[in-house]
């Protein structure tokens, strides 16, 4: 079983919509869980970053975090073109030379 | 702020042959980061430094490959000699986490595209 599952999609939404984007994990000593977003021939862009359970909402961006459920949520509200991308879920434990372990990443299409 | 740069942007060799790739981190980043990314699946860490050393290389096939840090800052990794299935992007990150709680999380840069045929 991988440390962090994620469903590889893809995943094609119309322009609008809200998307749902989800890691479950195994590991229950991971602390730090982060979103990121990759368009093609890109390298890995940080896009929300969560510290143990609970919300965080940065504009038409909303991470969750499930520690007792072992799952991480990322939401985005009113889908555009532009947020075509793979998003890849990561997560860590505490210390600072701890390893970022990544889900397979979710490739999202959203349409006209 | 610069990001991360990586060079070269692309390489096609033929398997036995070796190969090596530069990474120039962010200007005071002191953790260091390669990450193999197959096609299809998230990166997978190589090797981290923390300014010139290593702090985890566990999942680095060290039969073949090498990587080494000099004077903390910029990085090359060899592919010594290459296999078919080290065709993937392999991408450089940096960190300036200097604390276990710092917020601060790994920039990449756009990676090394390499096809080994």
């Amino acid at each position: 079983q991988k440390e962090v599952e994620q469903d590889p999609g893809p995943l094609s939404v119309p322009e609008g919509a809200i998307v749902s984007l989800n890691c479950t994990y195994s590991n229950s000593a991971f602390q730090y869980f982060m979103w990121y977003r990759q368009y093609s021939r890109k390298g890995p862009e940080l896009l929300m970053y969560t510290y143990s359970s609970g919300n965080k909402e940065d504009g038409r961006f909303t991470a969750q975090v499930d520690k007792s459920s072992k799952y991480i949520s990322l939401f985005i509200r009113d889908s555009q073109p532009s947020d075509s991308a793979t998003y890849l879920c990561a997560m860590r434990v505490t210390g600072t030379a701890s390893k970022l372990t990544f889900g397979t990443g979710t490739r999202l299409q959203v349409t006209l | 702020e610069a990001g991360v740069a990586q060079s070269p942007r692309y390489k096609i060799i033929e398997k036995r042959q070796s190969v090596a790739f530069w990474c120039n981190p962010i200007s005071g980043h002191a953790t260091l980061y390669w990450y193999q990314q197959i096609l299809g699946q998230g990166p997978k860490l190589l090797i981290q430094f923390q300014n010139n050393g290593v702090v985890d290389d566990s999942q680095l096939p060290k039969d073949r490959f090498s990587a080494e840090r000099l004077k903390g800052v910029d990085s090359t990794l060899k592919i010594q000699p290459a296999k078919l299935e080290d065709s993937a992007v392999y991408l450089c990150a940096s960190s300036s986490r200097v604390s276990p709680t710092a917020n601060t999380e790994a920039f990449f840069g756009q990676g090394t595209r390499l096809t080994v045929v």
